[in-house]
C-alpha cells in the first residue's frame, strides 16, 4: 500500500530563511508526487507534481522539490520565506493500485510559520 | 478564484437533519471526488465519480450519499449525520482520472453537526 510521511507537524522559520519541508513515500509502483498548499479557510492548491523526467521541479511561489528514489523521498524547498507563505503543506502520492487510479494518498500536513 | 465551487461554505445541521451539500467545477474535468478534512486524520478520499459513473466508495458510511447528475456537479447528501462527521468536506476534479493527473480542489464546506 502506498503512504506519505510528513516529519514534523509544525515548522517555523524566520521570514527571508530557507523553508524546507520534508516528506517520505512508500510506494510498490512507480510514484507521482505532489505538494499542495492550503491557506486558512481555504482549499487545497497544487504547488507543484512529478510524474516523470527531471527529478528536480520547480513549483509555484519560489518552491521547488527534489525527487530522490534512493531516499524515497520528495522534499519541498524555498530558499527564502515570505510572511505570505505562512499555511500548511500537504504531500501527496499518486500511483496505480487496487484499481483506484488517480487518487492521492496524503500525508498529514506540515503547517509553517514564519516570522518577522 | 477557482474552477471548483462549492457551496454552502459553512453549514451547521442537527442530527436529524437532511442537508446537501454541491460542488459545481467549470475546467471542463470528467473526474470529480470528495474528500473529508479532519483534524485528526490525513485528508481522506471518500467518493470518486469518472464520466458521471462511482467508481470509488472508501468504505464511506451510508448516511453520505453522493449523487453526480453531469460531469460538472457533484452533491453530498447527509441524513442523521454524527457529531463525530464535523469536519472540513473538499470537493475536487481533474480531467481524466488517470495517475499523474492533477487533481483541482474546491475551498471546502464546513459542517457541524450538533
Amino acid at each position: 500500500a502506498q503512504s506519505v510521511t510528513q516529519l514534523g507537524s509544525h515548522v517555523s522559520v524566520s521570514e527571508g530563511a530557507l523553508v524546507l519541508l520534508r516528506c517520505n513515500y512508500s510506494s510498490s509502483v512507480p510514484p507521482y508526487l505532489f505538494w499542495y498548499v492550503q491557506y486558512p479557510n481555504q482549499g487545497l492548491q497544487l504547488l507543484l507534481k512529478y510524474t516523470t523526467g527531471a527529478t528536480l521541479v520547480k513549483g509555484i511561489n519560489g518552491f521547488e522539490a527534489e525527487f530522490k528514489k534512493s531516499e524515497t523521498s520528495f522534499h519541498l524547498t524555498k530558499p527564502s520565506a515570505h510572511m505570505s507563505d505562512a499555511a500548511e503543506y500537504f504531500c501527496a502520492v499518486s500511483g496505480d493500485y487496487g484499481g483506484s487510479q488517480g487518487n492521492l494518498i496524503f500525508g498529514k500536513g506540515t503547517k509553517l510559520s514564519v516570522k518577522p | 478564484e477557482t474552477g471548483v465551487t462549492q457551496t454552502p461554505r459553512h453549514l451547521v445541521m442537527g442530527m436529524t437533519n437532511k442537508k446537501s451539500l454541491k460542488c459545481e467545477q467549470h475546467l471542463g474535468h470528467n473526474a470529480m471526488y470528495w474528500y473529508k478534512q479532519s483534524a485528526k486524520k490525513p485528508l481522506e478520499l471518500m467518493f470518486v465519480y469518472s464520466l458521471e459513473e462511482r467508481v470509488e466508495n472508501n468504505s464511506v458510511p451510508s448516511r453520505f450519499s453522493p449523487e453526480c447528475p453531469n460531469s460538472s456537479h457533484l452533491f453530498l447528501h447527509l441524513h442523521t449525520l454524527q457529531p463525530e462527521d464535523s469536519a472540513l468536506y473538499l470537493c475536487a476534479s481533474s480531467l481524466g482520472q488517470g495517475s499523474g493527473n492533477t487533481i483541482y480542489f474546491g475551498e471546502g464546506s464546513w459542517l457541524t453537526v450538533v
